[in-house]
């Protein structure tokens, strides 16, 4: 059966600090791979999704990147955190086509 | 861009009762239909979809409507339980999936 993990599950970081969270999937190959991200009392907000190695989509032009050095492996990074870098981060897997997205438990980053 | 909305941010329904959830969409290019399951601190789950191709799909408890030509969709859970209480998400897919901003359901015993 397939499997996601997400990494760590909270985070506290400074402002101007840098930031990395993993997404790894197991028991499926060249899923499509996406971020989102949760801020307090909103919706999910799809940041990045990827379909294959090396190819990533942003949706929204910010402090963040992503990127898929592997087939399974998806990562969020920023070079330098802000305050409203803060949210509830979540990575998800699909298979092609229509299908649904499996979510990974998330990651609470606050930036202080 | 809100390409799909929930308008209700919250909605309370008496056990046994019937819950109804609503979502609205503006692009008429989403083809698939989700609606997911969350609680705090924890991933989304997915509950049930439609394709666009159909106007409900019945699982369990839990049906989803879909009218295209009002870019709407539904989903009742019958009876409502207790333990549905959570935020529930629509969504809507073509390229990537979109997501609404969520209503609170809340089930009294």
């Amino acid at each position: 059966s397939q499997t996601i993990h997400q990494w760590p599950a909270t985070l506290v970081q400074p402002v101007g600090s840098p930031l990395s969270l993993e997404c790894t999937v197991e028991g499926t190959s060249n899923p499509n791979l996406y971020w989102y991200r949760q801020a307090a009392g909103r919706g999910l907000q799809l940041l990045f999704y990827s379909v294959g190695i090396g190819q990533i989509s942003s949706e929204v032009p910010q402090n963040l990147s992503a990127s898929r050095p592997q087939d399974r492996q998806f990562i969020l990074s920023s070079k330098k955190l802000l305050l409203s870098d803060s949210g509830f981060y979540l990575c998800a897997w699909s298979v092609r086509g229509n299908s649904p997205l499996h979510f990974g438990n998330g990651t609470r980053l606050t930036v202080t | 861009d809100q390409q799909v909305k929930q308008n209700s941010p919250s909605l309370s329904v008496q056990e046994g009762r019937i819950s109804i959830l609503n979502c609205d969409y503006t692009n008429s290019m989403f083809d698939y239909f989700l609606w997911y399951k969350k609680y705090p601190a924890e991933g989304p789950t997915f509950l049930i979809s439609i394709s666009s191709i159909k106007d409900k799909n019945e699982d369990g408890r839990f049906t989803v409507f879909l009218n295209k030509s009002a870019k709407h969709l539904s989903l009742h859970i019958v009876p409502s339980q207790p333990g549905d209480s959570a935020v529930y998400f629509c969504a809507a897919s073509y390229n990537d999936m979109r997501f609404g901003a969520g209503t609170r359901l809340t089930v009294k015993p």
